[in-house]
C-alpha cells in the first residue's frame, strides 16, 4: 500500500465550477500537508500548506485536512483556464528531515 | 523561476550507459533532494544531502548515486541504464531545520530517455 494514494483523474471541468481534488494517506505520524501544482513539463510548485488538521484559505483555494480520517482537499472555487495543470498532494512528519511522501498527481482541465 | 537550476533540459542516452544530472539550489539553501517523477509512481524521493553530507535515502537504486559538493551545488549520477529509469527527474532545495517545516523549491527538472 502507497502511503498516500491520489486519484490520477482527469478531471475535466468548466471554467466557473468548483473543484474538489483529494488524497488519503496511511501514516498517522503526517503533519504538514502540502498542495503543489504543476503546469506541463514544468517543476511543481507550492499551492498551500498546513499544519495539523483543519481549514486554510487562500484566495480562491481553500486545503483541508482531516486527520482522524486521513484524508486531505484542496478545493478551487471560480476555476479558471489557467488552473490546468496537475496538482500534487505532499506530506511530512516533523523529524524526518523534511523528506516529503507525494501523491501521484490529478490531471485537471478547466475548459473555457 | 524557483531559483533551482538543473542542466540538462533533456538528456538522451542508450542501456547500459551512464549519465550525471546537475543541480544549482537557490542562493542560501544548504538542503537538496532528488526525485524522479514517472507516470506511473508519481513523485518519487529518492535522496536528501544537507551542506554536503547525506541527510536521508528513499527509494534510489544502488546504480544511482549523488554528491553535494563544497560550492552546495549536487549531481545525480544514474549508471547501467536501463528502459524504466526514463523518468523526468527533479531537484529541489530548502533551508532544512532538523524538525518542522521547510518548503521546498523545484528546479524545472531534466527529461531523460533511455532508448
Amino acid at each position: 500500500q502507497k502511503e498516500v494514494e491520489q486519484d490520477p483523474g482527469p478531471l475535466s471541468v468548466p471554467e466557473g465550477a468548483i473543484v474538489s481534488l483529494n488524497c488519503t494517506y496511511s501514516n498517522s505520524a503526517f503533519q504538514y500537508f502540502m498542495w503543489y501544482r504543476q503546469y506541463s513539463r514544468k517543476g511543481p510548485e507550492l499551492l498551500m500548506y498546513t499544519y495539523s488538521s483543519g481549514n486554510k484559505e487562500d484566495g480562491r483555494f481553500t486545503a483541508q485536512v482531516d486527520k482522524s480520517s486521513k484524508y486531505i482537499s484542496l478545493f478551487i472555487r471560480d476555476s479558471q483556464p489557467s488552473d490546468s495543470a496537475t496538482y500534487l498532494c505532499a506530506m511530512t512528519t516533523l523529524n524526518t528531515g523534511n523528506q516529503f511522501y507525494f501523491g501521484t498527481g490529478t490531471s485537471l482541465t478547466v475548459i473555457p | 523561476d524557483s531559483g533551482v537550476t538543473q542542466t540538462p533540459k533533456h538528456l538522451i542516452t542508450a542501456t547500459g550507459q551512464r549519465v550525471t544530472l546537475r543541480c544549482s539550489p537557490r542562493s542560501g539553501d544548504l538542503s537538496v533532494y532528488w526525485y524522479q517523477q514517472s507516470l506511473d509512481q508519481g513523485l518519487q524521493f529518492l535522496i536528501h544531502y544537507y551542506n554536503g553530507e547525506e541527510r536521508a535515502k528513499g527509494n534510489i537504486l544502488e546504480r544511482f548515486s549523488a554528491q553535494q559538493f563544497p560550492d552546495l551545488h549536487s549531481e545525480l549520477n544514474l549508471s547501467s541504464l536501463e528502459l524504466g529509469d526514463s523518468a523526468l527527474y527533479f531537484c529541489a532545495s530548502s533551508d532544512w531545520r532538523a524538525s518542522g517545516y521547510n518548503e521546498q523549491f523545484f528546479g524545472p527538472g531534466t527529461r531523460l530517455t533511455v532508448l
